[in-house]
């Protein structure tokens, strides 16, 4: 399994601001992803991380509201811009290996005031 | 569009007394069914991964099973410590995407 560490683990942020969450992983994984995870929602995926080139954002996502890095092969960083309440949730870093399992950090449960 | 719909929201069992969790999905084509497990707090936890209908796959206390329109996460004599939500996702054939669609989970809660 790979262990994934994710900063911070939690935040209050002003609306109107930006916050960076980082997700480091102990080993070298090709495929990355990002998760929202709104209060009684389902986890949604918001991005795929590709290392080398721009995310691959899901329906509703855009790279100036998300943008997203991917340095190498264990690292990645997710930003949320110009954040309002609605941007409070929890927020999830996945890795794969291989097809046959997907792993998640820890989150990042973010508040906008 | 992948759907992935679990049933029921909530399920309170008393301490042994075994159950089952359900999640119906639809995809244009299956490329995994995973479920996993979160408390509260915390990331999700990787349980299983199934890939073709007949597949089992056992852990401790827990069975999951697949078909061709659902799968089930057999909870077998559990214990206050399974208490926890369960939850099913899947990845489509489809779109060339490798993310994960997920159901909103099964939240469990065992009683002692």
């Amino acid at each position: 399994s790979a262990v994934i560490s994710q900063k911070p683990s939690r935040d209050i942020c002003q609306r109107g601001t930006s916050l960076t969450i980082q997700c480091q992983v102990d080993s070298q994984v090709t495929m990355m992803f990002w998760y929202r995870q709104q209060p009684g929602q389902s986890l949604t995926l918001i991005a795929t991380a590709n290392q080398g080139s721009e995310a691959t954002y899901e329906s509703g996502f855009v790279i100036d509201k998300f943008p997203i890095s991917r340095p190498n092969l264990t690292f990645s960083t997710l930003t949320v811009s110009n954040m309002s309440p609605e941007d409070s949730s929890i927020y999830l870093c996945s890795v794969g290996t291989g097809q046959t399992k997907a792993f998640f950090g820890q989150g990042t449960r973010l508040t906008v005031v | 569009e992948d759907q992935v719909t679990q049933s029921p929201e909530a399920l309170r069992l008393q301490e042994g007394e075994s159950s089952s969790l359900n999640c119906s999905y639809t995809v244009s084509g299956l490329r995994g069914l995973f479920w996993y497990r979160q408390d509260p707090g915390k990331g999700p936890e990787f349980l299983f991964t199934l890939y073709s209908a007949g597949e089992e796959k056992e852990k401790e206390r827990l069975k999951a099973t697949l078909t061709k329109k659902e799968s089930f996460l057999h909870i077998t004599a559990p214990k206050p410590e399974d208490s926890a939500t369960y939850l099913c996702a899947v990845r489509d054939s489809g779109g060339g995407a490798d993310g994960l669609t997920f159901g909103k989970g099964t939240h469990l809660i065992i009683q002692p």
